[in-house]
């Protein structure tokens, strides 16, 4: 199972947005809604930030939000804050074998 | 508040064997099913198996297929990881995830433990 493909780095300035792809095929992101999203600060643990492509746990912004067309999903954070400079990762389910996938992971740098 | 621990984590050279565990609390652990994630230095995150709720479903990343085995005690609220036939690529902070869901393996991670940092080398 290869892991799903993001972009190494998008950065944006203060109030703007950004938008996270993430890449897999019909057997993981397009055959399934099941893609989560994770926020992770050096040195921290992962946080879970959206899943089933667009659901919020409770205590996340509404400034993050998930979408999927095909084989791709999206993360896009909306009015950028310094706290989101972190990196991101997307996970997908993948079937009932290797049941899970992460994407490659993307750095977000606010300017 | 729902807290994950682990330990376990050490130098250890190749070929050898090695039990990680994760304690779990503020929450109904036996009714959840559990996970672990991988993380090389420096790189990104990395599935490496999950456990049914209550124990009979476990399933595993294909790399690590037939050398680790995932395990829980729901008396004692632990989660655990036996790791056999370390190789290098093993090395790798270890993280304990709960799911979100209860009735399925399908569920994203919600909660995280601090992870445990497992190096082989000689």
């Amino acid at each position: 199972q290869s892991a799903l493909t993001q972009p190494r780095s998008v950065s944006g300035s203060p109030g703007q947005s950004v938008t996270i792809s993430c890449t897999g095929t019909s057997s993981d992101v397009g055959g399934y809604n099941y893609v989560s999203w994770y926020q992770q600060h050096p040195g921290k643990a992962p946080k879970l930030m959206i899943y089933d492509v667009s659901k919020r746990p409770s205590g996340v912004p509404d400034r993050f939000s998930g979408s999927k067309s095909g084989n791709t999903a999206s993360l896009t954070i909306s009015g950028l804050q310094a706290e989101d400079e972190a990196d991101y990762y997307c996970c997908s389910y993948a079937g009932s074998n290797n049941i899970y996938v992460f994407g490659t992971g993307t750095k977000v740098t606010v300017l | 508040e729902v807290q994950l621990l682990e330990s376990g984590g050490g130098l250890v050279q190749p070929g050898g064997s090695l039990r990680l565990s994760c304690a779990a609390s503020g929450f109904t652990f036996s009714t959840y099913t559990m996970s672990w994630v991988r993380q090389a230095a420096g790189e990104g995150l990395e599935w490496v198996s999950t456990i049914s709720a209550g124990g009979a479903g476990t399933y595993y990343a294909d790399s690590v297929k037939g050398r680790f085995t995932i395990s829980r005690d729901n008396s004692k609220n632990t989660l655990y990881l036996q790791i056999n036939s370390l190789r290098a690529e093993d090395t790798a902070v270890y993280y304990c995830a709960k799911g979100e869901e209860m009735t399925t393996v399908i569920t994203p991670f919600d909660y995280w433990g601090q992870g445990t940092l497992l190096t082989v080398s000689s």
